[in-house]
């Protein structure tokens, strides 16, 4: 069976610093891999996925991530913190057979 | 297009009884799944129904259980709360494809005291 581990449950940046969110998957198929984010008291929404092709991926808001599969990593990064990205990041695989697992979290905080 | 729909958005119940929580998923769509998220936890993936059949399924006790109708509608019930059940019950839709992204309610707060 699949799964996730995102390392570290609590990041905590200040305003315009670099942001880097770990992910690491197991998978015994080529994943399709998600990252998505959820505001407080909002339901999760998508920031950006890796299906084929290029390894570099760019979403929403300025975030974007890189499939390394010889790590089994989907790390999500940011140049720049802003405060509104403080949030709840998940990171997600999931396989042909349309089963789709979800990391524990980690909640980003940004210090001004 | 109306978002996914869940509801109630709140419940409240005790130890023993049993709970039903809805899903409408967006138009159109034919996968609904479910996931427990609690503190700590994450995401835990209940189940996922696609065109009224269970597809997927996820490390629960038989007590949770689903369905989903013919208009792609979908219920969760729990039978024989514990505390430990209290958790926000998410759904997510879509048109059942591996590579396309979900689409999330806001979810269903279940408190069992």
């Amino acid at each position: 069976a699949q799964s996730v581990t995102q390392l570290g449950s609590h990041v905590s940046v200040s305003e315009g610093a670099l942001v880097l969110l770990r992910c690491n998957y197991s998978s015994s198929v080529p994943p399709y891999l998600f990252w998505y984010v959820q505001y407080p008291n909002q339901g999760l929404q998508l920031l950006l996925k890796y299906t084929t092709g290029a390894t570099l991926v760019k979403g929403i808001n300025g975030f974007e991530a890189e499939f390394k599969k010889s790590e089994t990593s989907f790390h999500l990064t940011k140049p720049s913190a802003h405060m509104s990205d403080a949030a709840e990041y998940f990171c997600a695989v999931r396989n042909n057979n349309n089963d789709m697992r979800f990391g524990a979290g980690t909640r980003l905080t940004v210090k001004p | 297009k109306a978002g996914v729909t869940q509801t109630p958005r709140y419940l409240i119940k005790t130890r023993g009884q049993q709970v039903t929580l809805s899903c409408s998923p967006i138009s159109g769509h034919r996968s609904v799944s479910w996931y427990q998220q609690t503190p700590g936890q994450g995401l835990q993936f209940l189940f996922e129904y696609f065109s009224e059949t269970q597809r997927n399924k996820g490390n629960f006790p038989g007590r949770f259980s689903g369905r989903q109708f013919s208009n792609s509608r979908s219920e969760m019930n729990v039978s024989t709360l514990e505390l430990g059940d209290s958790a926000l019950y998410l759904c997510a839709s879509s048109q059942g494809q591996p590579e396309e992204k979900l689409f999330f309610g806001s979810g269903t707060q279940l408190s069992v005291l």
